[in-house]
């Protein structure tokens, strides 16, 4: 299977509530990472894994956790959600150093 | 020291003209710079991408040029057509396959 695949497309939940994005990456791809992209703005790097090991987190504050699992998938998941955490999350994955990435269609989290 | 700074933030052009999009960066270790293509509801798709050992990178209409000293670097489009209307980032690493930088973006729109 090609490409990156990301479920649910979109969500809504409520202040408070914690929520898990997934990512289906290709095979081989031991690299993901993942992005939030607010409305009108670049994305932003929250954490990479590889091989299942986080081994870079951007600045966003520990209730934004992850995993990545051995089927090149992988989760995001956010607790204790705020109004600002509404934005388009991008998964993307990579074969490793000296490859590019792959970027999902994203899920666009509406938080109200 | 980590930003990328985009400019415009939009742009209008004829069809068959040329599309500028201008980025400079900060992080002199920055190495690797790629352009991102995103349409409403997708994720980025990676255009080109070019290291800083290389001044001027084509594929077909779209070229990147690339000026180290002044930490700059540039998109253009080619006879650009209406399926080009796209929002455009620039991005930078610190390595092919690291985590990106991503400038603000600019909205582009090509009048038929």
């Amino acid at each position: 299977e090609t490409g990156v695949t990301q479920s649910p497309t979109h969500l809504i939940k409520t202040r408070g509530q914690q929520v898990t994005l997934r990512c289906s990456s290709q095979s081989g791809h031991n690299t993901v990472s993942w992005y939030q992209q607010a409305l009108g703005q670049g994305p932003q790097f929250i954490f990479q894994y590889y091989r299942e090991e986080e081994n870079g987190r951007g600045n966003f504050p520990p209730r934004f956790s992850g995993l990545q699992f051995p089927n090149y998938s992988s989760e995001l998941n956010v607790n204790a959600l705020e109004l600002d955490d509404s934005a388009l999350y991008l998964c993307a994955s990579s074969p490793g150093q000296g490859y590019g990435y792959t970027f999902g269609s994203g899920t666009r989290l509406t938080v109200v | 020291q980590q930003q990328v700074k985009q400019s415009p933030q939009s742009l209008i052009v004829q069809k068959g003209g040329i599309s500028i999009i201008n980025c400079a960066y900060e992080n002199t270790a920055f190495d690797y710079f790629p352009w991102y293509q995103q349409f409403p509801g997708k994720g980025p798709a990676l255009l080109i991408a070019i290291r800083p050992d290389v001044s001027e990178k084509k594929e077909g209409r779209f070229t990147i040029s690339f000026n180290k000293s002044a930490k700059q670097f540039s998109l253009h489009i080619m006879d650009s057509q209406p399926g080009d209307s796209a929002t455009y980032f620039c991005a930078a690493s610190l390595n092919q396959g690291g985590k990106l930088i991503f400038g603000q973006g600019t909205e582009l729109s090509v009048k038929p």
